[in-house]
């Protein structure tokens, strides 16, 4: 079963703005990581934040984490065509080695 | 490139028909996980191995699928009679025993008729 959901299930911006997704979760996690699928492809990592962290930045990308309110936003600035990809947040339960995913968000970006 | 490569990418088979999917690792990972994709969804977890052992299975998992890890390189996911409903992208991943990051294989794509 799902863990949780991405919000907007879609989103569509021009080259240059920042984009925004949100994920909510169920459970006490160990840590939250977003990853990147592009169409028909596997999923590349693209950060990982621990449970006692608040936020985390990698390059153009910046990871909130809010545990009392058990979700995590992920931002990415001056978007590129080439960041036109499902966005997926994946965190693990505390005591499990295995990723819940969410549904994702579709992140059109248009030159 | 994650390194983990996964074959055949894409599988087209009749329902009732057996299937069988490889997943090599990345070499130093002892983890491997096998996971389900449908379209519109995330991932769901299946089964994932430490080494040869197979530690954790889904629900998901029925008697019609088989995993194994048998030398504790590569593995082999099995669908037996397979059914429609089967149809999904089968996602292989692998980590570092302790390791939270999972790299994941481009997937094989299962398209049951």
């Amino acid at each position: 079963s799902q863990q949780g959901e991405e919000d907007p299930q879609a989103l569509s911006i021009q080259e240059g703005e920042n984009a925004t997704m949100n994920c909510s979760y169920k459970t006490s996690i160990n840590n939250l990581q977003w990853y990147r699928q592009n169409s028909g492809r596997g999923l590349v990592h693209l950060i990982l934040i621990r449970s006692n962290e608040r936020e985390k930045h990698s390059g153009r990308l910046r990871v909130t984490l809010d545990t009392s309110k058990k979700s995590s936003s992920l931002l990415i600035t001056a978007s590129r065509a080439a960041d036109t990809a499902s966005y997926f947040c994946a965190t693990d339960e505390r005591g499990y080695s295995t990723l819940t995913f969410g549904k994702g968000t579709m992140l059109l970006v248009s030159p | 490139d994650t390194g983990v490569s996964q074959d055949p990418r894409h599988k087209i088979t009749k329902r009732g028909q057996n299937v069988t999917f490889r997943c090599d690792p990345i070499s130093e990972h002892n983890r491997l996980y096998w996971y389900r994709q449908t379209l519109g969804q995330g991932p769901e977890f299946l089964t994932y191995f430490q080494n040869e052992a197979q530690l954790e299975k889904s629900r998901l998992l029925s008697d019609r699928f088989s995993a194994e890890r048998p030398k504790g390189s590569f593995s082999t996911l099995e669908i037996q009679r397979t059914e429609q409903g089967d149809s999904a992208m089968y996602l292989c991943a692998s980590s570092r025993q302790g390791g939270q990051t999972q790299y994941f294989g481009p997937g094989t794509r299962l398209l049951v008729l």
